[in-house]
């Protein structure tokens, strides 16, 4: 049982350029999140999922797209990137609304624009 | 939309004393309160949480207070180790939403001297 688990562990993307990042998650959740981390910024929401083939905006949506077309999968899209898209990356998912509220996190992708 | 502000943004203590995590929100409806642990280039992880319908939850050396009125809740650490140093975030959800998001504080830095 891996939990959740992201694709690639580290990135550097050029100004302009496109990339996927994947989450992965063996738990037969519902629902999935994106965050980004920066410092003293905390956690902040990127997009989010309650179920497959849904999708909804977060916090800080902008810059992104995101597609959960199998359950296990989402998907995070950067079309053009930007240095303010320098981030830690993490996603998450959770049971609720059949179980707990807790969000179980990937180990994160540190992507770097330049 | 819900807001979260967290403090203090470091804490240093002496290991066997006690540390204390404040956090306030803004709206009155968030009902879910939890408390997720970073430990140094690794993924969050859920520590302990909290329900509206409760003013206080133990867990061993860890506990937090709810206070609805004020609108703010407190992580409480007693007998401090250094393993308990690491960054530290509040959450506020409601439940009543049905989407399991988020709202994360800022974090606190905990370092504990040995």
């Amino acid at each position: 049982n891996a939990g959740v688990t992201q694709t690639p562990k580290f990135r550097v993307l050029k100004t302009g350029q496109s990339m996927t990042l994947l989450c992965a998650q063996d738990m037969n959740h519902e629902y999935m999140y994106w965050y980004r981390q920066d410092p003293g910024m905390g956690l902040r929401l990127i997009h989010y999922s309650v179920g497959e083939g849904t999708t909804a905006k977060g916090e800080v949506p902008d810059g992104y797209n995101v597609s959960r077309l199998k359950k296990q999968n989402f998907l995070l899209g950067l079309e053009s990137a930007a240095p303010s898209q320098t981030s830690v990356y993490f996603c998450a998912s959770s049971s609720h609304p059949s179980g707990s509220y807790e969000q179980y996190f990937g180990p994160g992708t540190r992507l770097t624009v330049t | 939309g819900e807001n979260v502000e967290q403090h203090p943004s470091t804490l240093s203590v002496q290991e066997g004393d006690s540390a204390v995590i404040k956090c306030t929100y803004s709206d009155s409806a968030s009902n879910y309160f939890p408390w997720y642990k970073q430990e140094l280039g690794k993924r969050p992880q859920l520590i302990i949480d909290i329900r509206s319908n409760v003013g206080e939850k133990k867990d061993q050396r860890i506990a937090v207070t709810l206070n609805k009125t004020a609108k703010h809740f407190s992580l409480h650490i007693t007998e401090t180790q250094p393993e308990d140093s690491a960054v530290y975030f509040c959450a506020a959800s409601k439940e009543s939403g049905n989407t399991g998001k988020l709202i994360f504080g800022q974090g606190t830095t905990l370092q504990v001297k040995p």
